[in-house]
């Protein structure tokens, strides 16, 4: 089990530019989580899906930010245009369940600049 | 409002010495209730989960406790190792899916 793979580990973009991370859950687990994390606001969920489906996305800070599942096995979130106070390490994760323990990937750490 | 505030902020101990990481939550109504560590550089890793009816859970040296009346948890670790300096981050679920984040303790182990 390879786990949740995340990629890339790490992205220097310039402000404006399109910034796009991806996500492979776990097989078989049904639910998928992006995550952000910043020293000032620790970890903040952004959108979770459960079968593919957006369920909650109320922790997506603005427009810029989208994400999406096309299928069970790859998620993508994507920020459009890319701002300075963006920078941080977005963590993906999955679950077979809401209820249960999430794994999570390793982690892209985004800087703006 | 809804929230998860953790204590210390961080922690120095000794390598073999116990100790115990503290989360406080005003969350309701209440779901779970799960510790996680993160190393740095790394996602965080969960170590328990319980439910409202749970008390206390182990995980080799890890021992969470749950008051569900007083909203307290602990994080107990015995015989620390050097391993076992990372950040300590509580979570709280809310039904049907919310959920919520301790700003987590810092804990340094020191040989």
């Amino acid at each position: 089990d390879a786990g949740v793979i995340q990629s890339p580990r790490h992205e220097v973009t310039e402000m404006g530019q399109e910034v796009t991370l991806r996500c492979k859950p776990i097989s078989g687990h049904n639910s998928l989580f992006w995550y952000r994390q910043t020293m000032m606001r620790g970890l903040e969920l952004l959108i979770y899906f459960n079968n593919n489906v957006p369920i909650d996305d109320s922790g997506m800070p603005e427009d810029r930010f989208s994400a999406k599942m096309p299928n069970a096995s790859f998620s993508t979130l994507k920020i459009q245009p890319s701002e300075p106070r963006d920078s941080a390490v977005y963590f993906c994760a999955s679950s077979p369940d809401r209820n249960y323990g999430y794994t999570f990937g390793s982690g892209t750490r985004l800087t703006v600049v | 409002k809804n929230q998860v505030e953790q204590s210390p902020q961080s922690l120095i101990i000794l390598e073999g010495k116990n100790c115990t990481l503290q989360c406080n939550y005003t969350v309701s109504p209440f779901s779970n209730l799960r510790w996680y560590k993160q190393d740095t550089g790394r996602g965080p890793v969960s170590l328990t989960i319980m439910t409202f009816s749970e008390n206390t859970k182990s995980n080799g040296r890890y021992t969470a406790t749950l008051d569900a009346d007083t909203k307290q948890s602990s994080l107990h670790i015995t015989a620390s190792q050097l391993s076992d300096s990372a950040s300590y981050i509580c979570v709280v679920s809310l039904p049907p899916d919310k959920i919520i984040f301790g700003k987590g303790t810092r804990l340094h182990i020191l040989p």
